[in-house]
């Protein structure tokens, strides 16, 4: 079975500072996906990134960074210079195969405090 | 980008009453929907997913008959937490499955049984 473990549950820094959250997965597809999300207070998911498990190649988003590792089977996410903007909680996702039917797992989610 | 409407963002029902929650996929056509629970400071955890014009598939420890799920169309899947309780107040939030594109979330309903 599937399964998305992010064994930060709370992390605060101070604005400017850059921040991994780091996000580790359980999988026996070789295909499948992996995703970060943010959710502000407000409750809606906001989608960050999509990788695909054939990809490893990091990807770079503005003050967003993805290091994808399959052999350490991780998908960190690091913030540059954070601002309090960034507060949110973060969940990291896998979901398996490509078929329609392919259903997200989430992990915990990582809260994360932005200080000025 | 493809947008998923989920009404109404909050609700506020008697124990012992039915509520009705909608997600509708705005600008493309959504065979596959997902039903997600999030209790506060806590993850999603999919409840169902819905296909259109087919029964939900429900994950286990879900009450079918508690959590009734339609999928009717292509753009339209509802859920109704038939006789709420309490212990059913929880943030509800559905996601659409957009083919090769991925899933697109709806905003959420915050659903508070008094």
């Amino acid at each position: 079975a599937q399964k998305v473990t992010q064994a930060q549950t709370e992390i605060s820094v101070v604005e400017k500072e850059d921040v991994t959250l780091d996000c580790v997965y359980e999988t026996r597809d070789t295909t499948y996906y992996l995703f970060w999300y943010k959710q502000p207070p407000s409750g809606e998911l906001v989608f960050l990134i999509r990788r695909n498990s054939f990809d490893e190649q990091n990807e770079i988003s503005g003050r967003y960074s993805w290091n994808f590792q399959k052999s350490t089977s991780s998908f960190n996410f690091t913030i540059t210079a954070s601002q309090v903007v960034d507060s949110a909680v973060y969940f990291c996702a896998l979901s398996e195969g490509a078929g329609a039917n392919s259903k997200l797992t989430f992990g915990k989610g990582i809260t994360l405090s932005v200080r000025p | 980008g493809a947008v998923v409407s989920q009404h109404p963002s909050r609700v506020i029902c008697k124990s012992g009453t039915s509520v009705k929650i909608e997600c509708r996929s705005l600008d493309f056509q959504a065979t596959t929907m997902f039903w997600y629970r999030q209790f506060p400071k806590q993850s999603l955890m999919l409840m169902a997913t819905s296909n259109e014009g087919s029964k939900a598939t429900y994950e286990q420890g879900v009450e079918k008959d508690k959590f009734l799920i339609n999928h009717a169309s292509l753009t339209l899947s509802t859920l109704t937490v038939t006789s709420a309780h309490p212990e059913d107040s929880s943030f509800y939030i559905c996601s659409a499955l957009q083919g090769a594109n991925g899933y697109t979330f709806g905003s959420g309903t915050r659903l508070t049984v008094v």
